[in-house]
């Protein structure tokens, strides 16, 4: 079983909606990233984040430590949003990240 | 600011030659990253290193080799491509791992084919 787990795998939306992105993870963390691959490959990071929410525009990324989980919600959502969203952790102490294989979004007008 | 560079965007290799990939970032981190990213997987860590002169091996290290001579530059080379290891590769840099300096900034990718 992968230690980092999404869904769902793929999302399809109309422009507007509200989505939401889940990453479940099975090992202690000392931080959990969200980062967004457009479709010409470019990696960005959106969040970053140990506890509690964090707001950026329409992008809203919450995480629950003791249920091991986080989302990822997107407001009024919009064609330029589709992407591949992917989770990723940082294992207490460790160096590297281990990532989950990521979410597509397709956002439809 | 440039960011973080990749060099070459593409390649086409025959099985058995080798090549490198060469990463740049003019952000001063010390932390940098090769992964691997194929269809329907996460992204896998090959190598990465803590700072100028370390490398360590990654979750999927076996035929590549890096180096980092130089804070800016992280070097990964195929000594003898195979066609497992068409891929797209991106290099990352981030200036540590606590929560203040995770931030991950990743290269634009290199799409490498072996026939």
């Amino acid at each position: 079983k992968n230690e980092v787990e999404q869904s769902p795998q793929n999302l399809t939306a109309q422009e507007g909606e509200f989505i939401t992105i889940n990453c479940s993870y099975s090992v202690g963390i000392s931080a959990l990233h969200w980062l967004q691959q457009h479709p010409g490959g470019g990696i960005v990071s959106l969040f970053m984040l140990s506890s509690g929410k964090k707001k950026h525009g329409r992008l809203i990324a919450t995480i629950n430590i003791q249920e091991k989980h986080s989302s990822l919600h997107i407001t009024a959502s919009h064609p330029r949003d589709s992407a591949v969203y992917i989770c990723a952790v940082r294992k207490g102490g460790s160096e590297k990240l281990v990532f989950g294989k990521g979410t597509k979004l397709t956002v439809n007008p | 600011n440039a960011g973080v560079t990749q060099t070459p965007k593409f390649r086409v290799l025959k099985t058995g030659q080798s090549m490198t990939l060469l990463c740049a970032q003019d952000m001063n981190h010390e932390y940098m990253y090769w992964y691997r990213q194929d269809p329907g997987m996460g992204l896998r860590l090959i190598h990465y290193s803590v700072g100028e002169g370390t490398t360590a091996k990654g979750e999927v290290p076996d035929g590549y080799n890096v180096s980092r001579l130089k804070k800016q530059n992280f070097l990964l080379g195929l000594e003898s491509a195979a066609p497992s290891q068409t891929s797209v590769y991106f290099c990352a840099s981030s200036d540590g791992t606590t929560i203040t300096t995770d931030t991950q900034y990743f290269g634009p990718g290199t799409r490498l084919t072996v026939l």
